[in-house]
C-alpha cells in the first residue's frame, strides 16, 4: 500500500513567491516522523525539515515550514520567498515507530520544483 | 563536523562483476540506511543497519548485501551485477532520537 503520496510531479513558481508542495501519508502507528528532503541535480539528498507526530507546533526552518494537518494525514512543505537555487526535486518521507523502533524511512515519488526568474 | 561520506563517487563495472560501496556515518551516529535511486525514479529502501546488526531489508534479491563495522561504517556489496543495477546509491545515517536523518552525496554505479 502506498504510504507516502506526492501528487504533484512538477511545480512552477515565480522567484520570490511562496510555494506549497503536497504530501499525504498513511499509517496506523500513532508515533511517526515526517521528513522533507531536497535533491538537486547533483544527486545529494539535503535534509530540510522534520515533524514528529506528537509535536504540537508546525516545524519551521528558515524559509521552510511544514503545514502539518494530522487529522487529514498531510504534511505539506511551504517554501517562502522562492529562490532560483530552490529548483530541485523534493521528497517527502516518513518513518514509523518511536525513537526506539526499528523502522525504515520510506519516500514519496517526489515533486520537481522549477523556480522562474 | 564531517557529514556522511560515501565512496567511490562514481564506479563503472561490467555485467556479472561485483561492486562494493562504502559509507561512513556522521560521528556519533550508529544507524545506517542504504537506498537505491534508479535514473528518474524515487528512492527504494535497500538495507538498514543499527549497532552492527541488520534491522530491516527492502525487496531486493540476495545478491544485494552489506554489513556494518564496529566503527559503524557500512559497506554495500552487489554481486553478479546486472544492467538495471545502474543507479545512484545513497547512504544515510542517524543517531539517537532519529529526528534527523542525513544523507551522503551518493555513489553513482554504472553497469555496462
Amino acid at each position: 500500500a502506498q504510504k507516502i503520496t506526492q501528487t504533484q510531479p512538477g511545480m512552477f513558481v515565480q522567484e520570490k513567491e511562496a510555494v506549497t508542495l503536497d504530501c499525504t501519508y498513511d499509517t496506523s502507528d500513532p508515533s511517526y516522523g515526517l521528513f522533507w528532503y531536497k535533491q538537486p541535480s547533483s544527486g545529494e539528498m539535503i535534509f530540510l525539515i522534520y515533524q514528529g507526530s506528537y509535536d504540537q507546533q508546525n516545524a519551521t526552518e528558515g524559509r521552510y515550514s511544514l503545514n502539518f494537518q494530522k487529522a487529514r494525514k498531510s504534511a505539506n512543505l511551504v517554501i517562502s520567498a522562492s529562490q532560483l537555487g530552490d529548483s530541485a526535486m523534493y521528497f517527502c518521507a516518513m518513518r514509523e515507530g518511536g525513537t526506539g523502533g526499528y523502522n525504515k524511512l520510506i519516500f514519496g515519488a517526489g515533486t520537481r520544483l522549477a523556480v522562474h526568474p | 563536523e564531517a557529514g556522511v561520506t560515501q565512496s567511490p563517487t562514481h564506479l563503472i563495472k561490467t555485467r556479472g562483476q561485483q561492486a562494493t560501496l562504502r559509507c561512513s556515518p556522521i560521528s556519533g551516529h550508529t544507524s545506517v540506511y542504504w537506498y537505491q535511486q534508479a535514473l528518474g525514479l524515487g528512492l527504494q529502501f535497500l538495507l538498514w543497519y543499527d549497532e552492527g546488526e541488520e534491522r530491516n531489508r527492502g525487496n531486493f534479491p540476495p545478491r544485494f548485501s552489506g554489513r556494518q563495522f564496529p566503527n559503524y561504517s557500512s559497506e554495500l556489496n552487489v554481486n553478479a551485477l546486472e544492467l538495471e543495477d545502474s543507479a545512484l546509491y545513497l547512504c544515510a545515517s542517524t543517531g539517537q532520537g532519529r529526528n534527523t536523518i542525513y544523507f551522503g552525496e551518493g555513489s553513482w554505479l554504472t553497469v555496462v
